[in-house]
């Protein structure tokens, strides 16, 4: 079975602070996604990446940044110089199968308010 | 890229009248669809994935008579709350697979925008 576990339920920053929110999954598959999204107020979901079980590489795309560990099964994802405009829910999802008819799974969201 | 309409946004109902919710895939075809709920403050829980002409296959927990699946067509999936109470208010999202989406940045799950029901 597949979990995917954020326990940061809640994160508080000034503007400008670097913030990392943690994620830890777990899986049978060696072969797997995991996501991360970001859920503004309005509720939509807006996808930031995808990460394939074989692609270790970290990732940089502008002030987010993301830290995949297979070893400690791990997903971090970490916000530069954090902004207003940052504050939101951000969830990590897991897939596994990938691009078969598998559907995400998603750990519980962690909150982050980043204060002016 | 792609894209999945869901409509409506936001719908009040009154308790003991049905609800539908309807996605459709406007670029691509969308074999399989997944239907989330949302509760306030809480994470995405899955309801059930519908196939293409076939009966959705439902969570545990979840009563297929309460939430009617459709999927007739590969672009238009539909959730139709029956007879909602109060509890079942809620943030309901749908989820396309994408099976064009392969490329690194894209994630193959396009998501409508979601649907606040409020049942008074």
């Amino acid at each position: 079975a597949q979990k995917v576990t954020q326990a940061q339920t809640e994160i508080s920053v000034v503007e400008k602070e670097d913030v990392t929110l943690d994620c830890v999954y777990e899986t049978r598959d060696t072969t797997y996604y995991l996501f991360w999204y970001k859920q503004p107020p309005s509720g939509e979901l807006v996808f930031l990446i995808r990460r394939n079980s074989f692609d270790e590489q970290n990732e940089i795309s502008g002030r987010y940044s993301w830290n995949f560990q297979k070893s400690t099964s791990s997903f971090n994802f970490t916000i530069t110089a954090s902004q207003v405009v940052d504050s939101a829910v951000y969830f990590c999802a897991l897939s596994e199968l990938p691009f078969r008819n598998t559907p995400l799974v998603f750990g519980k969201g962690t909150r982050l308010s980043v204060i002016a | 890229g792609a894209v999945v309409s869901q409509h409506p946004s936001r719908v009040i109902c009154k308790s003991g009248t049905s609800v539908k919710i309807e996605c459709r895939s406007l670029d691509f075809q969308a074999t399989t669809m997944f239907w989330y709920r949302q509760f306030p403050k809480q994470s995405l829980m899955l309801m059930a994935t519908s196939n293409e002409g076939s009966k959705a296959t439902y969570e545990q927990g979840v009563e297929k008579d309460k939430f009617l699946i459709n999927h007739a067509s590969l672009t238009l999936s539909t959730l139709t709350v029956t007879s909602a109470h109060p509890e079942d208010s809620s943030f309901y999202i749908c989820s396309a697979r994408d099976p064009t989406a392969r490329d690194r940045g894209r994630d193959g799950y396009t998501f409508g925008s979601g649907t606040r029901l409020t049942v008074v």
